[in-house]
């Protein structure tokens, strides 16, 4: 199995609840931050993004809003979905080509 | 398209042995990346390359070497595996130019244990 995600945060919802992932980030000088869901077995996957002249995005069924002012960012995800359960990585993005992982949540979704 | 497509998918090595761990992407992307992911620490950046003939190192650089000769190919060299090199490998990719526009996607990643 998997062994990666053993020591993660976990969020539990309820289908059809809104989902609320919380990430800090680390360096004031990002400028790009990115959501990734990673599925078992599988690579990040792109979710939603946001540059840092923005304070909110969204997408279909999913929101994200930048405060840089405590540098932190949040994925929101309304009616979740069982299909929805995965690890939620955010990642940072400094004005360099390297991007900044998160140590991810694990998203539970009971029926 | 088949994206990103990393292989092997698992590889068991004892210490000591080489190894090479093969990326490629048949989007055209000029930048290309590795990361390791272990318990607890998300992913961590080892090798990147923002086109063919030039790299650099990442975060975790040290035990690894990467070239990268042509645009599709980006493989991941171990010279003599340890165990602390245990660990899932994901290859990723993404189009040159304006960074912030441009997220980057990642392959299904190489499980590779080191006895």
């Amino acid at each position: 199995g998997e062994s990666v995600g053993l020591h993660l945060p976990t969020l539990s919802v309820q289908e059809g609840d809104n989902s609320i992932i919380n990430c800090a980030y680390s360096n004031s000088a990002s400028d790009y931050f990115i959501w990734y869901k990673q599925e078992s077995g599988k690579g990040p996957q792109f979710i939603i993004d946001i540059r840092s002249n923005m304070d909110k995005r969204q997408g279909q069924r999913v929101t994200v809003l930048l405060n840089k002012t405590v540098k932190h960012l949040s994925l929101q995800i309304a009616a979740t979905q069982p299909g929805d359960s995965a690890v939620y990585f955010c990642a940072e993005n400094p004005p360099a080509d390297k991007l900044i992982f998160g140590t991810g949540t694990r998203l539970q979704v009971f029926p | 398209n088949a994206g990103v497509t990393q292989t092997p998918k698992f590889q068991v090595l004892k210490t000591g042995q080489s190894m090479t761990l093969q990326c490629a992407q048949d989007m055209n992307h000029e930048y290309m990346s590795w990361y390791r992911q272990d318990p607890g620490m998300g992913l961590r950046l080892i090798h990147y390359s923002v086109g063919a003939g030039i790299t650099d190192q990442g975060e975790v650089p040290n035990g690894y070497n990467v070239s990268r000769s042509t645009t599709e190919d980006f493989p991941l060299r171990l010279l003599s595996a340890a165990p602390s090199q245990t660990s899932v490998y994901f290859c990723a990719s993404r189009r040159s130019g304006d960074r912030k526009n441009q997220p980057q996607h990642f392959g299904d990643g190489t499980r590779l244990s080191i006895l």
